[in-house]
């Protein structure tokens, strides 16, 4: 069963840094893109970034680029995501997702979701 | 980056049919056969019902159908139930650049 467990999030001060973790089981983490998405209290999704299998490609929402770092260690099954340059507007829940797939392939669709985890900037 | 564009509410009864539209442009919802619709119950993670604009995952019951023309995509409930009551989000694959743009979501009440 696909597993997918975020930790890291809390309470962080306007220009601070948080680095969040997505650890990962019960598929072979390391043939997989990565995704994170956000979503803010009473509001909706928003995707923030994604990351090639292999760590070697990435890619950011225009919200977070230059501040949001995402990397991988697929020796530990552990999907990152360090933000710096904390803003009132990043507090939210965020999930890290997985794509859907089946016998004849993956699809765009994000089928696996973690749990969440909230991240709460404020002062 | 611009959000896709949906109702903000929709409604029907038990066993009526309910459409959610999801409105983007030429660069995304329009350019390509990715658009996802997702489910979400109050503080739970986003279930995905329906990729690839028509196509259901396993475990999605029938009564749930996408669609897509031009550059709007929409998804059908029909067969309404007291379990269908929940925030629908559409998403659409907007090139390698943008990759993912999330629809702002539609809250469905059944009546």
């Amino acid at each position: 069963e696909v597993q997918l467990v975020e930790s890291g999030g809390g309470l962080v001060q306007p220009g601070g840094s948080l680095r969040l973790s997505c650890a990962a089981s019960g598929f072979t983490f390391s043939a997989y893109w990565m995704h994170w998405v956000r979503q803010a209290p009473g509001k909706g999704l928003e995707w923030v970034s994604r990351i090639t299998s292999d760590g070697s490609t990435t890619t950011y929402a225009d919200s977070v680029r230059g501040r949001f770092t995402v990397s991988r260690d697929n020796a530990k099954n552990t999907l990152y995501l360090q933000m710096n340059s904390l803003r009132a507007e990043d507090t939210a829940v965020y999930y890290c997702a997985r794509v859907y797939c089946d016998g004849a392939g993956c699809y765009k669709g994000f089928q696996h979701w973690g749990q969440g985890t909230l991240v709460t900037v404020s002062s | 980056q611009s959000a896709l564009t949906q109702p903000p509410s929709a409604s029907g009864s038990p066993g009526q049919s309910v459409t959610i539209s999801c409105t983007g442009t030429s660069s995304d919802v329009g350019g390509y056969n990715y658009v996802s619709w997702y489910q979400q119950h109050p503080g739970k993670a986003p279930k995905l019902m329906i990729y690839d604009v028509s196509k259901r995952p396993s475990g999605v019951p029938d009564r749930f159908s996408g669609s897509k023309s031009g550059n709007t995509a929409s998804l059908t409930v029909s067969g309404l139930q007291a379990e269908d009551e929940a925030d629908y989000y559409c998403s659409s694959y907007a090139g390698s650049d943008s990759d993912v743009v999330f629809g702002g979501g539609t809250k469905v009440t059944v009546l």
